[in-house]
């Protein structure tokens, strides 16, 4: 099976911030990555599929990166509405396996 | 528009059986895969099972494998999990999902494994 290993598992960030997350996946997924975005109490939203390629109507400050065994979600500006936790999922071969989650915080 | 709409939790006692089941509607259930996705409390994320379009392919996460069962009726635009001898370890909300091309979920319906 393929690990995703994600981190942070949690950081502090003010409005305005540039912030990263990264996966690493334990074997080569090519590109089959998504990333998500949850809130609390609400369900999962895709904002990027294929790695790199932004979901219909996600703002562009969202961005993903990486390929094989790397991947990166970056927020080129955190926003006051950012504030959840964020997900990888592989979807290269079953079964697929979420990141652990990074949750993003207000500093 | 495209609604997703699971029923069927509970509180059960461990090794019990529960039918979780997730009504489809708004797009051609019948030509997507549809999985399972879980979320035990304050936890993170959890892939428990997909079905293929037409039910011949089914495959499960480790943790789940020959408790849980996913199956489809097509005709009712309906998926299930039959959960099977259940653990504490099993509480969480279910999601179904339909992740691939489009991004779609339900709202989870929570499970409860506690003697």
């Amino acid at each position: 099976d393929i690990q995703m290993t994600q981190s942070p598992s949690s950081l502090s960030a003010s409005v305005g911030d540039r912030v990263t997350i990264t996966c690493r996946a334990s074997q080569g997924i090519r590109n089959d990555l998504g990333w998500y975005q949850q809130k609390p109490g609400k369900a999962p939203k895709r904002l990027i599929y294929a790695a790199s390629r932004l979901q219909s109507g996600v703002p562009s400050r969202f961005s993903g990166s990486g390929s094989g065994t790397e991947f990166t979600l970056t927020i080129s500006s955190l926003q006051p509405e950012d504030f959840a936790t964020y997900y990888c999922l592989q979807h290269n071969s079953y079964p697929w396996t979420f990141g652990q989650g990074t949750k993003v915080e207000i500093k | 528009q495209v609604q997703l709409v699971e029923s069927g939790g509970g509180v059960v006692q461990p090794g019990w059986s529960l039918r979780l089941s997730c009504a489809a509607s708004g797009f051609t259930f019948n030509t997507y895969a549809i999985h399972w996705v879980r979320q035990a409390p304050g936890k993170g994320l959890d892939w428990v099972a997909v079905i293929s379009f037409d039910g011949s392919n089914k495959y499960y996460a480790d943790s789940v494998k020959g408790r849980f069962t996913i199956s489809r009726d097509n005709s009712r635009n309906t998926l299930y999990l039959q959960m099977d001898s259940l653990r504490p370890e099993d509480s969480a909300v279910y999601y179904c999902a339909n992740l691939r091309p489009t991004d779609s979920w339900g709202q989870g319906t929570l499970v409860t494994v506690s003697s």
